[in-house]
């Protein structure tokens, strides 16, 4: 089974518009963090977002939220007020256990704001 | 400037021709990672390492190697090269405990094995 599950290959967001990227894991390691990473067409893979397993807030970072829905195992993006810079590939990632450094990817979504 | 460096950023090669591809980082972290990234398939971890001298094998560890002598380089090594393994390659490295585990990233290694 994939670890992480990105379903949308593709969306388009009007600018300024909000906007949901889905992502959903699987695991039964109760400690886990969750990531959220954009790249841009340049390449660079760009921190975005942490979600820890534990935390009882969804993480909040600038424009973007992580909504956190633990018994869904969801850990959906939302970017608020989109501008067109932020048309990229954005990556769902978990990392399993406390201080572990195995990681999984999900397939991506690329994100493309309409002005 | 705290960064991930790679070398080469690209590279074209031939089937069988050993090639290595190294990363340096210079923020003192203990956790290193390499990925490839392929179309439709995201980025998928190839070997890790927690600290020097230990490392694991990730999702898609046939064909590859790495090394982790010093804390601060994790080369990434192909003994014969094939074409499947033409991807973009990503150096990562983190430090576990501190908020969110963020991981940095290199620039990426563009790879071409004819």
């Amino acid at each position: 089974a994939q670890k992480i599950t990105q379903t949308q290959p593709g969306m388009f967001v009007q600018e300024k518009e909000a906007v949901t990227l889905d992502c959903t894991y699987d695991t039964s390691d109760p400690s886990y963090g969750l990531f959220w990473y954009k790249q841009p067409s340049s390449g660079e893979m760009i921190f975005l977002i942490y979600q820890g397993s534990y935390d009882q807030q969804n993480a909040t970072e600038g424009r973007y939220s992580l909504n956190f829905q633990k018994a869904r195992k969801s850990a959906n993006l939302v970017i608020s007020a989109s501008q067109l810079g932020d048309s990229a590939m954005y990556f769902c990632a978990m990392r399993e256990g406390q201080l572990g450094n195995q990681f999984y990817f999900g397939t991506g979504t690329s994100l493309t704001v309409i002005p | 400037e705290a960064q991930v460096t790679q070398n080469p950023r690209y590279l074209i090669t031939v089937t069988g021709k050993k090639l290595t591809v190294t990363c340096s980082q210079n923020m003192n972290h203990e956790y290193m990672s390499w990925y490839r990234q392929d179309p439709g398939l995201g980025l998928r971890q190839i070997y890790y390492s927690m600290n020097v001298e230990v490392t694991d094998k990730g999702d898609v560890p046939e064909g590859y190697k790495v090394s982790r002598k010093e804390k601060r380089n994790f080369p990434l090594i192909l003994e014969s090269p094939s074409p499947n393994q033409t991807s973009l390659y990503f150096c990562a490295s983190s430090h576990p405990g501190l908020q969110g585990d963020e991981q940095f990233f290199g620039p990426g290694t563009r790879l071409t094995v004819l």
